[in-house]
């Protein structure tokens, strides 16, 4: 199975900073036709996940423009420029290239300071 | 509207069986390959199980494999997962998830249930 390895697992950012999430494949995620299968997810507290990030860097309908992906091969980011208080929550990342076998990031917590 | 409803989360004794089901809405359900992905209490995603648009592809987890079986009812617009051999590592919120794209498409998670909880305890 492909791993995914996210860092941090837990980031701590002051309201309209920056924060940024890393994600880390064992083996390349472009799949045979050139995309690369690789979604960021975002779970709220209490709440079902929602999809942000699909084929690497394209935002997923509604998503505020705050956030953005990027990355390729085996890396991949997760960036969020000014963090609003309803970005707390858990943020992972998951492969679907292989797609018999998905396999998502451990997930990272995403506090206000 | 999209709208996913799973149901029939239980407590269940281990060894025991039960199927949860996904009621999907607001879109051309034959079109879609459709998902169930699970969170155990406290703990991240675990992907369990896809299948294709016409039910002709399966594909499932190591950890379900031989246990769980995934199937669909075009014609009642409704997902299903029959787990049987439950064990206590089988405890989670059960999430069915809508492909992003119809047909065909990359495998991405456009849209979630909000979950049906399966806990398996003596």
């Amino acid at each position: 199975d492909i791993v995914m390895t996210q860092t941090p697992l837990f980031s701590s950012v002051t309201l309209g900073q920056p924060a940024s999430i890393s994600c880390r494949s064992s083996q390349s995620l472009v799949h045979s036709g050139g995309d690369t299968h690789l979604s960021w997810l975002q779970q709220r507290p209490g709440l079902r996940p929602r999809l942000l990030i699909y084929n690497i860097s394209d935002r997923f309908s509604g998503v505020p423009d705050r956030f953005s992906g990027s990355g390729a091969g085996t890396d991949s980011t997760l960036k969020i420029s000014r963090v609003e208080a309803e970005d707390v929550g858990v943020y992972y990342c998951m492969q679907t290239t292989q797609f018999s076998r998905v396999t998502f990031g451990q997930g990272t917590k995403l506090e206000i300071k | 509207e999209v709208q996913l409803v799973e149901s029939g989360g239980a407590v269940v004794q281990p060894g025991g069986s039960l199927r949860v089901s996904c009621s999907a809405s607001g879109f051309t359900f034959k079109d879609y390959t459709m998902h169930w992905v699970r969170q155990p209490p406290r703990k991240g995603l675990e992907w369990v199980s896809l299948i294709n648009w016409d039910g002709s592809r399966t594909y499932y987890a190591d950890s379900v494999k031989g246990r769980f079986t995934i199937s669909r009812d075009n014609s009642k617009n409704s997902l299903y997962l029959q787990m049987n051999s439950l064990t206590v590592e089988d405890t989670a919120l059960y999430y069915c998830a809508k492909n992003l794209g119809p047909g065909v498409s990359p495998y991405y998670f456009g849209c979630w249930g909000q979950g049906t909880l399966v806990t398996v305890s003596s």
